[in-house]
């Protein structure tokens, strides 16, 4: 089973609507990430947390929410969703290792289409 | 300015060949680097760190360069599944906040 999963794959709506992505992990990380990319951007920072209810804004937070009410779980919200959030959106998790070495891992990705 | 550059290509090659690619990074004070593989509407994948002394893993060996603030990929001896993009993520380490900069991808095509 993958170790971070992430629902739905592919999802479609129209403007104006909320949506939720949901994220989870079962590999006991404290840290979780969520990502978009967009093709030529590379992937950008949308919101990350650290431990539960720890939530802090990335470098592209504006129209989007987090929730992170369980260690394994970090949601993504778009209020309304506007085409643009068009894009690839990407859960990460992370731990700190006792070095302070850290790595990032990835779910399988969210592809979302805003009409 | 970016903190992490690479150049997107695509780097076409044929089979066997040997190919190379490049990531500059901004900050001078960044403490971990990573190349990750991304295939097509996939996730990326860790494929190795790169640590300071350099790394080798099979067809693949990493190098970091701190005074010219730059990592490297080498792959030996192409093979076709090893058309990818290839992304190198770079890690600020400040304050225990371990922000991560990824940078846009370098897509590597291999050819028969």
């Amino acid at each position: 089973d993958a170790d971070v999963t992430q629902t739905p794959r592919n999802r479609i709506t129209k403007t104006g609507k909320r949506i939720m992505l949901e994220c989870s992990q079962t590999k006991g990380h404290d840290r979780m990430y969520w990502y978009r990319q967009d093709p030529g951007l590379g992937l950008r920072l949308i919101y990350y947390s650290f431990d539960v209810k720890d939530i802090n804004k990335g470098e592209i937070s504006d129209g989007y929410s987090v929730s992170r009410q369980a260690q394994a779980k970090f949601s993504l919200s778009l209020e309304s969703a506007i085409p643009n959030q068009t894009a690839l959106y990407f859960c990460a998790t992370s731990d700190l290792e006792t070095s302070g070495k850290e790595t990032q891992y990835f779910g399988p990705g969210t592809r979302l289409l805003v009409l | 300015r970016k903190e992490v550059e690479q150049d997107p290509g695509p780097f076409n090659v044929p089979e066997g060949a040997t190919v190379a690619f490049n990531c500059t990074y901004s900050n001078s004070a960044s403490q971990s680097f990573f190349w990750y593989r991304q295939d097509c509407r996939k996730e990326p994948k860790l494929l190795m760190s790169v640590y300071s002394s350099g790394n080798e893993d099979g067809r693949f060996t990493a190098q970091l360069n701190r005074a010219s603030q730059y990592i490297s990929l080498l792959i030996r001896d192409s093979k076709l599944s090893d058309s990818a993009t290839y992304l190198c993520a770079v890690n600020d380490g400040e304050d225990n906040f371990n922000k991560f900069y990824f940078g846009s991808g370098t897509k590597l095509n291999v050819k028969p």
